[in-house]
């Protein structure tokens, strides 16, 4: 089952651009992690942020979370056209039974 | 930094044989494994979570019978799509969490992609 819904499914934007995607989870949590995923192949980790984490900082990308709300976000600054994929959130829960599960993803396409 | 491959990358078989992907950790030990499912356009599903020595845990909806692991070391996670059907097509793809690191460390292989014609 999925922990985590992605808002939008789809996004569109021109390049140098700021992208933000949201990612809403259900249940309690360690951490919170977003990949990337380029069409057919593997995954590539971006940033985690842990559930006393606020808000966090990578070169463009900044994620904060809201544990309150369970949700995230996932902000890409001065977008490129190498940025376009597909982006989920993962979710690693806190009960007894880790185990990181992915949200619907959102997928990315910016124009040059 | 921590790699973990597949082999192999793509597979194509016919209905109604088996097939075997390898999930390798090869620069640490991974005391836990993770199989993914994921169809065109969608996202990961976890099929199952391995530990070394022991029975893996299913996800609820996965058949164990026709998804075999086995996890035999700490560097190596087999899944074994037994009596593949069309509907078996998919991407798979594992990962790893690292034996005595914190357990939100976790790195994935490259996928394997299964076409069963």
């Amino acid at each position: 089952s999925q922990q985590g819904e992605e808002d939008p499914q789809a996004l569109s934007i021109q390049e140098g651009e700021n992208a933000t995607m949201n990612c809403s989870y259900k249940t309690s949590i360690n951490n919170l992690q977003w990949y990337r995923q380029n069409s057919g192949r593997g995954l590539v980790h971006l940033i985690l942020i842990r559930s006393n984490e606020r808000e966090k900082h990578s070169g463009r990308l900044r994620v904060t979370l809201d544990t309150s709300k369970k949700s995230s976000s996932l902000l890409i600054t001065a977008s490129r056209a190498a940025d376009t994929a597909s982006y989920f959130c993962a979710t690693d829960n806190s009960g007894g039974y880790q185990k990181v599960t992915f949200g619907t993803g959102t997928k990315l396409q910016v124009i040059p | 930094g921590a790699v973990v491959s597949q082999h192999p990358s793509r597979v194509i078989c016919k209905s109604g044989t088996s097939v075997k992907i390898e999930c390798r950790s090869l620069d640490f030990q991974a005391t836990t494994m993770f199989w993914y499912r994921q169809f065109p356009k969608q996202s990961l599903m976890l099929m199952a979570t391995s530990n070394e020595g022991s029975k893996a845990t299913y996800e609820q909806g996965v058949e164990k019978d026709k998804f075999l692991i086995n996890h035999a070391s700490l560097t190596l996670s087999t899944l074994t799509v037994t009596s593949a059907h069309p509907e078996d097509s998919s991407f798979y793809i594992c990962s790893a969490r690292v034996a005595g690191r914190p357990t939100d460390t976790q790195y994935f292989g490259p996928g394997t992609r299964l076409t069963v014609l």
